[in-house]
Formats: structure tokens, sequence, C-alpha cells
């Protein structure tokens, strides 16, 4: 089975503060993980996604995550953080299937 | 290059009327991928079609949905009779075959589908 969780349902941080979206997973083999980025009434824009290599993945935006197997985990970090960064982050993984964490909404506060 | 496309954007239905939602997936992309986000959570898989063929509906409910990629034309997603708990929004996404070493799924603008 493959399941993934997001622990943070919503955070906020000040605006130029550094960020950090937790993720973990759960899958028997290496995974295809990805984040995406959802702004009220839009659809999904992906960040950045990990399929093999190097553990560190940059993205757009600004934002990168490391992909750390001892942990199961795929946390999504900014250093500092713009107030139009406010949105819901999906965390996803691919093993046979594409399955979402629940989201965390950011909000940015000024 | 237009990005996938969902058409309506938004779709208001009474019990028991049937809702279609369309899907045109991005050129050249031959997968298409329907998922339904419930208020306040993630988006759930509901079914994997290829051109003319269903690959894996196993997020399907087994009543009152279905969903179909045709040879030309977009793709469906089709309830029947709704309900209250049909309201949701319902996203598409498309994707290059999945042998493909750069796998993505790129998303629609999603259907928000209301059911009066």
């Amino acid at each position: 089975a493959q399941s993934v969780t997001q622990p943070d349902i919503h955070i906020t941080v000040s605006e130029g503060a550094s960020l950090e979206l937790r993720c973990n997973y759960s899958y028997g083999a290496t995974p295809y993980l990805f984040w995406y980025v959802q702004s009220p009434g839009q659809g999904l824009q992906l960040l950045l996604k990990y399929f093999s290599g190097d553990t560190l993945v940059q993205g757009i935006k600004g934002f990168e995550a490391e992909f750390k197997r001892s942990q199961s985990s795929f946390n999504l970090r900014k250093p500092s953080v713009h107030w139009s960064d406010a949105a819901e982050y999906f965390c996803a993984l691919y093993g046979n299937k594409l399955v979402f964490g629940a989201g965390t909404i950011l909000r940015v506060k000024s | 290059n237009a990005g996938v496309m969902q058409n309506p954007r938004h779709l208001v239905r009474r019990r028991g009327q049937e809702a279609r939602l369309r899907c045109s997936p991005m050129k050249g992309h031959s997968h298409v991928y329907w998922y339904r986000q419930l208020p306040e959570e993630g988006l759930k898989f509901m079914v994997y079609l290829q051109k003319e063929n269903i690959i894996d509906e196993s997020g399907m409910p087994k009543e009152r949905f279905s969903a179909e990629f045709p040879k030309e034309g977009p793709s469906i997603l089709r309830i029947q009779q709704v309900v209250r708990g049909d309201s949701a929004a319902y996203f598409c996404a498309s994707s290059l075959p999945l042998t493909e070493p750069d796998y993505e799924q790129y998303f629609g603008p999603g259907t928000r589908l209301t059911v009066t």
C-alpha cells in the first residue's frame, strides 16, 4: 500500500521567514515524489519532483525538497517566504498511481 | 502549447440530474487521469484512461460514475443521478506514456460541481 501524510494542516509564517512543510510517505520501493501547489480556485502546479539521484531537489519559485529514505520523508523548504506563497501545498507519491497527502495550508503574515 | 483544459469550470446540478465533465489533455498526451477533491481534503484518484481504454478504475465509485476517453474528442467523466455528496472539485490530469523517464502529470483547472 502507498500513503502520504502531511502532519500539518495549517502553517503560518511571517513574510521573509523560512519555511518547512513536512511530508512522510509509506511505500515498499523507491517512490517518485512530488510537491504541488494549489492557489484558491485553481488547479495544481508542480513545484518539484524526485525520481532518483541527488536527494536534494530544486524546484520553481525558490523551493527545494530533500528526500530522506531513512525517515521516509520528503520535506519542502524555502529560505524566505513571500506573501504570494500563501496557498495549499500537496505532497504526492507515485507508486502505481498518484496518491496525495491531505495538504498543508500556508498563511503568510506581513 | 495549451495546457490541460476542463469544462465547464463550474457546474450546478439538482439532485437526480446528470453531470458531464470534460477534459482535453495536453497536446501529445494519450493518458488521462481523473481525481476528486472533497472540501478540505487532498485529491483522490478515481480513474486512469488511455485512448479507448480504461486502465485503472479502482478509485471510481461502483455506481453512477463512469469515464471514457474516446479515440476522438475529450475525456468525459459522467455522474448519473447526482447526490449532494458528489459536490466536489474534479480535476483532470494528463501525461505521456508511463515509460517515459520524465514522468509527470499535468493538471487542469478543475470543474467545481455543486449539487443542490
